[in-house]
């Protein structure tokens, strides 16, 4: 079955310093790996998605991930963070082979952004 | 374009009463999903439509819980007896294909008290 770990439920860093979020992932096969932001009162929108294409992925916002197959890993960073960038998280994966657009989410991980 | 609306925003009712949430999907797309998260822990899917067919219901957690796609546009979740356990955010999602974006609405925080 497949399952994402999100590491940290809270990130803290100052405005201008790097943003890392985690994100693993469990799945026999590689799949297709997204993350979401939400912010306050919100609804979920999508940050980036890898498919099969470049393992590199920029998305929205200046924020890029990098899908790593041997570690299976597919990590968020920003390379400086505005106070706009205080949100939560979340990772999501969908199984290549299924029929269904079923995503499975990570806990999510709330960035604080501190001036 | 108009995004995906849930209505209500807020639901307060007490255990063993029934609640009707909705969502309005962006016009044109065939795919709805339902999710939910429990305070505390992670997103979890509940059910897929493809139009008025349900896909995907392998989320629900129970018999309690009814979804429906009357002629493939908005979809009721309807919570019935509605118990403690229930409390938590329901989110609506669609789009166009299986692969495609989903595009979540703002959610409908649910208590159950």
């Amino acid at each position: 079955a497949q399952s994402v770990t999100q590491l940290g439920s809270h990130v803290s860093v100052s405005e201008g310093a790097l943003v890392l979020l985690r994100c693993n992932y469990s799945s026999s096969v590689p799949p297709y790996l997204f993350w979401y932001v939400q912010y306050p009162n919100q609804g979920l929108q999508l940050l980036l998605k890898y498919t099969s294409a470049a393992t590199l992925v920029k998305g929205i916002n200046g924020f890029e991930a990098e899908f790593k197959k041997s570690e299976t890993s597919f990590h968020l960073t920003k390379p400086s963070a505005h106070m706009s960038d205080a949100a939560e998280y979340f990772c999501a994966v969908r199984g290549r082979s299924s029929n269904t657009g079923k995503l499975i989410f990570g806990q999510g991980t709330t960035l604080q952004v501190k001036p | 374009e108009a995004g995906v609306t849930q209505f209500p925003s807020h639901s307060v009712i007490e255990k063993g009463q029934t609640v009707t949430l909705r969502c309005d999907p962006i016009s044109g797309h065939d795919n709805l999903y339902w999710y939910r998260r429990v305070m505390g822990k992670e997103i979890k899917f509940l059910l897929h439509f493809v139009k008025e067919s349900k896909q995907d219901e392998s989320g629900m957690p129970n018999n309690r819980f009814l979804a429906e796609r009357t002629g493939g546009t908005y979809s009721t979740l309807k919570v019935q007896p509605a118990e403690l356990e229930d409390s938590g955010v329901y989110f609506c999602a669609s789009g166009r294909g299986l692969v495609d974006e989903q595009y979540f609405g703002p959610g409908t925080r649910l208590t159950v008290t």
